[in-house]
């Protein structure tokens, strides 16, 4: 079944960009969804189809997706941006959805 | 407003069952996907099951095949999973979801919509 790698954790410091990857076998040709997950709270989509913001979602909020590696970007990043985040993607070849195990982003 | 709201959680002895509702308002029914994830208190999202618009389309995580049945009904606008012989490694919240199905592409969509989950506690 198809593999989503995240790395554990990111640190970053308000107002810089944070960049948490994805990696996945040739994950460039599928369409990459991102979550953000607050403590106690259902996770919230905050990028889909690799690129785009759902309606309510900062602009700081960004997405890429190329070869093997998917990556959320976020600019100019705040005190509440503090979360974990999660890759997802469709593996039409096993019929089911995958998610990645999560970044936990801490903000300095 | 959009809301998914689940029930039907709860304490459960190993080797049980137990039945998961979610009832959806503010959406389309019919044009969505609606799936279940499961979470293990300070660990990872796991999907677990989906099923198709009609309910006639379903597939469910290798970890729990064999053990799960997902359905709905589109005429309550609910979805339920039924789900046996439940083991402590089950003990989770559980998550409904839906996602925005295209028929006219066969474009699927991601979770654009969650509800606040429900905790199931597989314990003797």
């Amino acid at each position: 079944s198809y593999v989503l790698t995240q790395s554990s954790s990111v640190s970053v410091a308000p107002g810089k960009t944070a960049k948490i990857t994805c990696d996945g076998n040739n994950i460039g040709n599928k369409n990459v969804h991102w979550y953000q997950q607050k403590s106690g709270q259902a996770p919230v989509l905050v990028v889909y189809n690799d690129r785009d913001r759902p309606s309510g979602i900062p602009e700081r909020f960004s997405g890429s997706n190329s070869g093997n590696t998917a990556t959320l970007i976020i600019s100019r990043v705040e005190a509440g941006d503090e979360a974990d985040y999660y890759c997802q993607v469709w593996d039409g070849g096993s019929d089911s959805w995958v998610f990645g195990g999560g970044t936990e982003l801490t903000v300095l | 407003e959009v809301q998914l709201v689940e029930s039907g959680g709860g304490l459960v002895q190993p080797g049980g069952s137990l039945r998961l509702s979610c009832a959806a308002s503010g959406i389309t029914f019919t044009k969505y996907w609606m799936n279940w994830v499961r979470q293990v208190p300070g660990k990872g999202l796991v999907w677990v099951s989906r099923i198709n618009t009609d309910g006639r389309s379903t597939s469910y995580a290798d970890s729990m095949k064999g053990r799960l049945s997902i359905s709905r009904d589109n005429a309550k606008n609910t979805v339920s999973l039924q789900m046996n012989n439940l083991s402590p490694e089950d003990t989770a919240v559980y998550f409904c979801a839906s996602a925005h199905y295209d028929i006219s592409t066969g474009h699927l969509g991601p979770f654009d919509n969650w509800g606040q989950g429900t905790q199931v506690i597989v314990s003797s």
